[in-house]
């Protein structure tokens, strides 16, 4: 059971770049997020997701597109990268949205934007 | 919208020694309190959880308490371990039931031998 799977695991981009992040759960799980961590700051939650089709903005979405047309993608894109977005990004699922359930977490995506 | 406080940042102890890590919330209509610990170069993991109807719950070493009242929650780790180093996170789900999770700071904990 692979679980929440990300790619790449680095990626190094120039200023302005545009890149796609992948994620893909085979959980059947129908809620899906993206978070972004820095030092000092925890998880930031990106953009979410509560079923194919909807999605929605997190606490820090600017710079960022999602869509999800499958339930089990759910690809981050960066359409002009910036050196602020240099970052640890997390993808992560759970079970049903609103379930109180256990969120499962990718092994992540190093991106350094120079 | 929902904010959760994390202390402290990092935390130091001896093996065998018991480590707390401390947590606030903000909004009274959250129902749910998960632990992730992440270890380095991977993604976090449940370690233990706790939802707003029970006050305290424990899992062999590891033990998580609420407060509701104060907007408070806490993770007990007892007979620390080295395996037990680790960054922990706690964090609360906001009451707009949409699955999203709002994550603590995070606290770096590291056990001597």
């Amino acid at each position: 059971n692979a679980g929440v799977t990300q790619t790449p695991k680095f990626q190094v981009l120039k200023t302005g770049q545009s890149m796609t992040l992948q994620c893909a759960q085979d959980m059947n799980h129908e809620y899906m997020s993206w978070y972004r961590q820095d030092p000092g700051m925890g998880l930031r939650l990106i953009h979410y997701s509560v079923g194919a089709g909807i999605t929605d903005q997190g606490e820090v979405p600017n710079g960022y597109n999602v869509s999800r047309s499958t339930t089990e993608d759910f690809p981050l894109r960066l359409l002009s990268a910036a050196p602020s977005q240099t970052s640890v990004y997390f993808c992560a699922s759970s079970w049903t949205p609103g379930s109180n359930t256990e969120a499962f977490f990718g092994q992540g995506t190093r991106l350094t934007v120079v | 919208g929902e904010n959760v406080e994390q202390h402290p940042s990092t935390l130091s102890v001896q093996e065998g020694d018991s480590a707390v890590i401390k947590c606030t919330y903000s909004d009274s209509a959250s129902n749910y309190f998960p632990w992730y610990k992440q270890e380095l170069g991977k993604g976090p993991q449940l370690i233990i959880d706790i939802r707003s109807n029970v006050g305290e719950k424990k899992d062999q070493r590891i033990a998580v308490t609420l407060n509701k009242t104060a907007k408070h929650f806490s993770l007990h780790i007892t007979e620390t371990q080295p395996e037990d180093s680790a960054v922990y996170f706690c964090a609360a789900m906001g009451s707009s039931n949409t699955g999203k999770l709002i994550f603590g700071q995070g606290t770096t904990l590291q056990v001597k031998p």
